[in-house]
């Protein structure tokens, strides 16, 4: 049963064009929400996150957007830029309940092309 | 360094020895998380220590995974009489105390544990 889900394996974008990263959950009790980036051989590097309580949080180039109804988010890098390119994460935690142990995605590798 | 450090980077043995793995958090982060990332597959969550309250073990797979944290700080994660399927890169995580609100967790660079 996988309560957090990054459908897309894979995306390739143009330098300089706007990158969407979408991920699904099942789980309603998650209320807290983020996104990681992982290059090969690194631990995965926080970027963003979100709290229930809102529906959009931005950090210079990147938007993260929760859709509580539909158990949505995505992550919009604007401009992409080549550096981009690496593994992105979104992970969950429902953090009313104690431990705020994150459920993660599979991953979804992003690919800024030249 | 000021991020979460990790020891060793890569630890490769044969299948039936114990092996242990360390953790250094982020110094004034009370929580300290450890999860694993098998070939493959997502990044699945072991043991949980905030503060002095009991850990979390909910996510450790059998009764051959074990972990420490001494003096609030360094963790051990101790798998004993390893299995090939215990291959997997171990990341640990640190945060500050969640009970002043979501804090996002930040990793290490991970253990690539390798049972022959």
């Amino acid at each position: 049963d996988q309560q957090v889900k990054q459908n897309s394996p894979s995306l390739s974008v143009q330098e300089g064009r706007i990158s969407i990263l979408n991920c699904d959950y099942t789980n309603s009790m998650f209320d807290y929400f983020l996104w990681y980036k992982k290059y090969p051989a690194e631990g995965p590097t926080f970027l963003i996150s979100i709290s229930s309580i809102k529906d959009k949080n931005e950090d210079g180039r990147f938007t993260v957007f929760l859709n509580k109804s539909a158990k949505h988010l995505s992550l919009h890098i604007v401009p992409s830029q080549p550096g981009d390119s690496a593994v992105y994460f979104c992970a969950a935690s429902a953090s009313h309940q104690g431990a705020q142990k994150l459920v993660f995605g599979q991953g979804t590798r992003l690919t800024i092309n030249p | 360094g000021a991020g979460v450090s990790q020891s060793p980077s890569n630890k490769v043995t044969e299948k039936g020895k114990d092996v242990e793995l360390r953790c250094d958090p982020i110094s004034g982060h009370t929580a300290l998380y450890w999860y694993r990332q098998s070939l493959g597959q997502g990044l699945e969550f072991l043991i949980y220590f905030q503060g002095n309250s009991a850990p979390d073990k909910s996510g450790l797979p059998s009764d051959r995974f074990s972990a420490e944290r001494t003096g609030g700080s360094v963790s051990t994660l101790t798998i004993q009489r390893t299995q090939q399927e215990d291959s997997a890169v171990y990341l640990c995580a640190s945060s500050l105390d969640w009970d002043r609100g979501n804090q996002p967790q930040h990793f290490g660079d991970g253990t690539r544990l390798s049972i022959l």
